[in-house]
């Protein structure tokens, strides 16, 4: 399998539980952010972005909420399924091409 | 089935070797980019395209070359110049080159034998 995200760090939750991913952004300019969900040895899925003029917005499943005094952005799952294990990370951009993507954190789903 | 395709999925280089990573796109999107990803990392730009026969340079385009010259068509090439090639391509599109939703493709790993 596809060896991105051997050293990433790792959130464990129980099937069923919420889970919550950390994210802090670089740059206060940025005005666009999105979550992506990467499986092994698979590309990123697009799973929900957020304008900079919001704090929140929900999705089927996920909300992501933007905290932009610290520079903070975080993924909500809810009702986690084994489905969900993943790395997932974020990604910034204040200007056309330029887009910052982050290490990731692992989420393993446990039965 | 609208997407982003890459290809091959796997692709050994030997040492010297210049290759060429596909990727191809029905979505029809304006910009399109590479990302070289490696483990640790977050996604490194190596090329971007705005539109078809305009495209620049990225982050860590040395040893990399490009061309645009269909809509859907956005071909990398690893050059015998790119010291460390061996990691987990991505190709990517989005509908402008604004700050847009980039939709990925199923990425190409490059090992260097």
């Amino acid at each position: 399998g596809e060896s991105v995200g051997l050293h990433l760090p790792t959130l464990s939750v129980q099937e069923g539980d919420n889970s919550i991913i950390n994210c802090a952004y670089s740059n206060s300019a940025s005005d666009y952010f999105i979550w992506y969900k990467q499986e092994s040895g698979k590309g990123p899925q697009f799973i929900i972005d957020i304008r900079s003029n919001m704090d929140k917005r929900q999705g089927q499943r996920v909300t992501v909420l933007l905290n932009k005094t610290v520079k903070h952005l975080s993924l909500q799952i809810a009702a986690t399924q084994p489905g969900d294990s993943a790395v997932y990370f974020c990604a910034e951009t204040r200007a056309a091409y330029k887009y910052i993507f982050g290490t990731g954190t692992r989420l393993k789903v446990l039965a | 089935d609208g997407g982003i395709t890459q290809s091959p999925k796997y692709l050994f280089r030997k040492e010297g070797q210049n290759v060429t990573l596909s990727c191809e796109q029905n979505l029809n999107h304006d910009a399109m980019y590479w990302y070289r990803q490696d483990p640790g990392q977050g996604l490194r730009l190596i090329y971007y395209s705005q539109i078809v026969n305009d495209f620049q340079k990225g982050d860590i385009a040395e040893g990399y070359s490009v061309s645009r010259e269909k809509k859907e068509s956005f071909p990398l090439t690893v050059t015998s110049a790119q010291k460390n090639p061996t990691a987990f391509y991505l190709c990517a599109s989005s509908i402008t080159g604004a700050t847009d939703t980039q939709y990925f493709g199923p990425g190409t790993r490059l090992t260097v034998l």
